[in-house]
């Protein structure tokens, strides 16, 4: 069975901490992303990687950074944590190619930042 | 630039009856996929059901069919015998099927609520 896993399901920080929230997901999955999700704005992507240690920015890089030293591993950081960065964060994997591209969600992360 | 629009914030529906949600999309490409994700109250978010743009006949799984229309650009989600378990947010989402670039654009989601 497919299995995305989130290292929180909830996180409360305060405003200036350094965050990690850390992704793993067991199905072998080349491509693994980290999105932002707001009421009434849907899923955006932060970054995503195709492969270990590679990345791109996706719409809203700005205030995270990523790892992936391990193909199963994804980590979001927050360098210095604020306010406006509250919310949903969902992690997904999906196999390369263009036939088998769904993706698998892990349960989500909420963050609150005081 | 693509865009997906979900013009429906909330839907209700009794049980056992059909509903249908509206997703509508702007591309200039051709080719590509669309897919319905479906996120329970705190639970993960998962595939309904997809379709590839070069397929004319419409994707069904189950209760869940979609109605594409490629020309309008629109591509809605008909639940059928709605039930107590699909109460959820439901995501439109659009994927070019070219390049390298995996990543979905997503519309804002619409809450479907069940009426027992």
């Amino acid at each position: 069975d497919v299995k995305v896993t989130q290292s929180s399901r909830y996180l409360v920080k305060r405003t200036g901490e350094k965050v990690f929230l850390e992704c793993v997901q067991d199905m072998d999955h080349e491509n693994m992303f980290w999105y932002r999700q707001d009421p009434g704005l849907g899923l955006r992507l932060i970054y995503f990687s195709y492969d270990v240690k590679m990345k791109e920015k996706g719409d809203i890089p700005e205030g995270y950074s990523v790892s992936r030293e391990k193909k199963e591993r994804f980590s979001l950081i927050l360098e210095s944590a604020s306010t406006n960065q509250t919310s949903m964060y969902l992690c997904a994997s999906s196999l390369r190619g263009f036939s088998t591209d769904t993706q698998y969600f892990g349960p989500g992360t909420r963050l609150t930042v005081l | 630039a693509q865009t997906v629009t979900q013009s429906q914030p909330e839907m209700s529906v009794q049980e056992a009856e059909t509903v249908t949600l509206s997703c509508t999309y702007d591309t200039s490409e051709s080719d590509y996929y669309l897919f319905w994700y479906k996120q329970p109250p705190s639970r993960q978010m998962i595939l309904v059901i997809r379709q590839e743009a070069y397929k004319q006949q419409n994707a069904t799984e189950n209760r869940f069919s979609v109605n594409f229309q490629k020309a309008a650009k629109s591509f809605s989600l008909k639940i059928s015998d709605s039930q107590l378990g699909d109460a959820a947010m439901y995501f439109c989402a659009y994927r070019y099927r070219g390049g390298s670039n995996y990543q979905l654009i997503w519309g804002a989601g619409t809450k479907l609520i069940i009426k027992p």
